[in-house]
Parts: C-alpha cells; structure tokens; sequence
C-alpha cells in the first residue's frame, strides 16, 4: 500500500524558504495528482498546493505569489518551497496523495476542473517559523 | 475563497447516531457532487472517510454515511462508538480554489 513521508527542518527563520520533500513508497509517483495540506496548531486544515506528475500545478490563490510545488519521478518525491515565512506559517505539514477527479461540466480553460480527495496521508511535520 | 462552514462540536451518548453539517454555497459544495469528509485524532494525520459525497473508501465503517442537500453536506455517525471521538473536516471543490477544507467539528462521545 501507498505510503508517504515528509522530511525537512523543523525551524525556519522569519523571511527565509521553507522547503518539504514528500518520499512515496509502494507505489509510483507517475499517477494521481500529489498535495501538500498544513495546519496550524490548533486550527484548521489548509490546502496549499497540488502537483501531476506530468509537472503541471495549481495553488491556493491565497498563497500562490509564494509557494513552488516541484517533483522528482526518479526518486519517486515531491517537494514544497514555501518563501518568505512568517510566524504565520507555523503549522504542521502534510502532504498527501490526492485522487482527483475531472469535472465535465467545468470548462478547463477557464477555471480549475479537477475536484479531489485525499489518501493516504503522510504522518505531518511540524515546521515552525521563529527567529 | 472561504473555509465551509462546520459547527465547532456536536456530541452523542453511544450507540446513538450524530450528524455533522457542512454548509457553503452554490459554487462549492451545492454545485458538485464532490464533498469528502476526513477523521483527525489528536496529534494525528486525517483519514479519509467519504468521498465524492456519499461514497466509503474500503475499510470504513458503514456506520458512516454522507449526504447533500443545496449548499449542506452532512456527514452521519451511526452507533457512535468511544473510538468515533474525534475532530472531522469536509472538503469539497471550488472552482479556481479547487480544494477548500471546512472549520472542523469536534465530536464527543457522551
């Protein structure tokens, strides 16, 4: 069965990039669609982010000017690059595997057309943005 | 886009059943049959429960049920058990922001 796996630093400087890899094992990265989810402490879940493995994105419009989703096929990850961090940004980390689904009535070439659902996760990461 | 709107708890003693509302508009959740629902314990990775509004990923309870009707997606507990205290989150799609989660729901077994 699917499992994922997130790595990176714990501690991000305010300003500074953070940056998550997300290892899949028992099964290939060339399928699906690949999300990062966050939630901060206490609170709620965040959708970041999603990537195919055909390297195509979409993110939330809410953080798109900053984050970058990127994949390696040949080591079966994907990875996140969050910039300019602010304690804001304190949350644990998720990424996920996102079984999406197109949409027919939804024109593509005007608006996002593939809904999804998350699973398996991977275990979370905390990431916290302090000086 | 803003999060789906979920009640911050519901309760229930056990064996009876809990239903939790997930409520947004005609752009998300009244317009696509594509609302999924996720089970978090404490300190835990969300596991999903339902998808595509209705549907139970195999190995999930049948205690579980989800429905929809116009803008509110509900997620249904039936025969609560201690092991179904846990915060749940739906998701559904929104159009350019295609995945928008709800507040969550903390639910209490009695």
């Amino acid at each position: 069965q699917v499992q994922l796996q997130e790595s990176g630093p714990g501690l991000v400087k305010p300003s500074e990039t953070l940056s998550l890899t997300c290892t899949v094992s028992g099964g290939s990265i060339s399928s699906y669609f690949w999300s990062w989810i966050r939630q901060p402490p206490g609170k709620g879940l965040e959708w970041i982010g999603y990537i195919y493995y055909s390297g195509s994105t979409n993110y939330n419009p809410s953080l798109k000017s900053r984050v970058t989703i990127s994949l390696d096929t040949s080591k079966n990850q994907f990875s996140l690059n969050l910039s300019s961090v602010t304690a804001a940004d304190t949350a644990v980390y998720y990424c996920a595997r996102d079984l999406y689904a197109r949409i027919p009535e939804v024109d593509c070439s005007t608006t996002n057309c593939y809904a999804g659902w998350f699973d398996p996760w991977g275990q979370g990461t905390l990431v916290t943005v302090s000086s | 886009q803003s999060a789906l709107t979920q009640p911050p708890s519901a309760s229930g003693s056990p064996g009876q059943s809990v239903t939790i509302s997930c409520t947004g508009t005609s752009s998300d959740v009244g317009g696509y049959n594509y609302v999924s629902w996720y089970q978090q314990y404490p300190g835990k990775a969300p596991k999903l429960m339902i998808y595509e509004v209705s549907k139970r990923p195999s190995g999930v309870p049948d205690r579980f049920s989800g429905s929809k009707s116009g803008n509110t997606a509900s997620l249904t507990v039936s025969g609560l058990q201690a092991e179904d205290e846990a915060d749940y989150y739906c998701s559904s799609y929104a159009g350019s922001n295609p995945r928008v989660f709800g507040t969550g729901t903390k639910v209490t077994v009695l």
